[in-house]
């Protein structure tokens, strides 16, 4: 398996400008969640899902931000309009039912710079 | 508010010696606890976890401590080597199929 895969690893925009991070879970994994991480505020959990349903999106900042799930394979983080407060590294994970915690596998992010 | 929280952003230890992290914790419905670490682009990965019923764990050099009425952990690496350079994130659940609230992290340096 080739694991969690996020695209695109590196993202420059400007602000202003609507961003679409990409992640594609584990095959069979019914969890996904979206995770931001920053100098600040850590690793921060933004929302997740389960089989392709949002449970909790409490960690979403603002209205500027929003996910989906389409399908059990793919997921979609937009931000619009981005700001500069918005650089960070967002990370995607996949987990499956019945796993505990340690179960999260994670993509290696997408660096996301905002200027 | 932070419910879990590193207070070190950094730490530099010796190779060979031992290598402490600390944790502490705001909520008290927390009953579980993990460590994950982190390399330079990549994403975190689980290294160890600990549920509230227990005051230790160890797997092979790495020992996690509870101390709930503190609400305090520590994860010890002993003996530290070069590979253990990373970033380590302290992280907790209310249970284990909750959702996991992580720290800020704390960056270890592992000197020659």
């Amino acid at each position: 398996d080739a694991g969690v895969i996020q695209s695109p690893r590196h993202e420059v925009t400007e602000m202003g400008q609507e961003v679409t991070l990409r992640c594609k879970p584990i095959s069979g994994h019914d969890y996904l969640f979206w995770y931001r991480q920053t100098m600040m505020r850590g690793l921060e959990l933004l929302i997740y899902f389960n089989n392709n349903v949002p449970i909790d999106d409490s960690g979403m900042p603002e209205d500027r931000f929003s996910a989906k799930m389409p399908n059990a394979s793919f997921s979609t983080l937009k931000i619009q309009p981005s700001e500069p407060r918005d650089s960070a590294v967002y990370f995607c994970a996949s987990s499956s039912a019945g796993v505990p915690n340690y179960g999260y596998t994670f993509g290696s992010g997408t660096r996301l710079t905002v200027v | 508010d932070q419910q879990v929280k590193q207070n070190s952003p950094s730490l530099s230890v010796q190779e060979g010696r031992i290598s402490i992290l600390n944790c502490d914790y705001t909520n008290s419905m927390f009953d579980y606890f993990l460590w994950y670490k982190k390399y330079p682009a990549e994403g975190p990965t689980f290294l160890i976890s600990i549920s509230s019923i227990k005051d230790k764990n160890e797997d092979g050099r790495f020992t996690v401590f509870l101390n709930k009425s503190a609400k305090h952990l520590s994860l010890h690496i002993v003996p530290s080597q070069p590979g253990d350079s990373a970033v380590y994130f302290c992280a907790a659940s209310r249970n284990r199929d909750d959702k996991i609230i992580f720290g800020k992290g704390t960056r270890l340096h592992i000197l020659p």
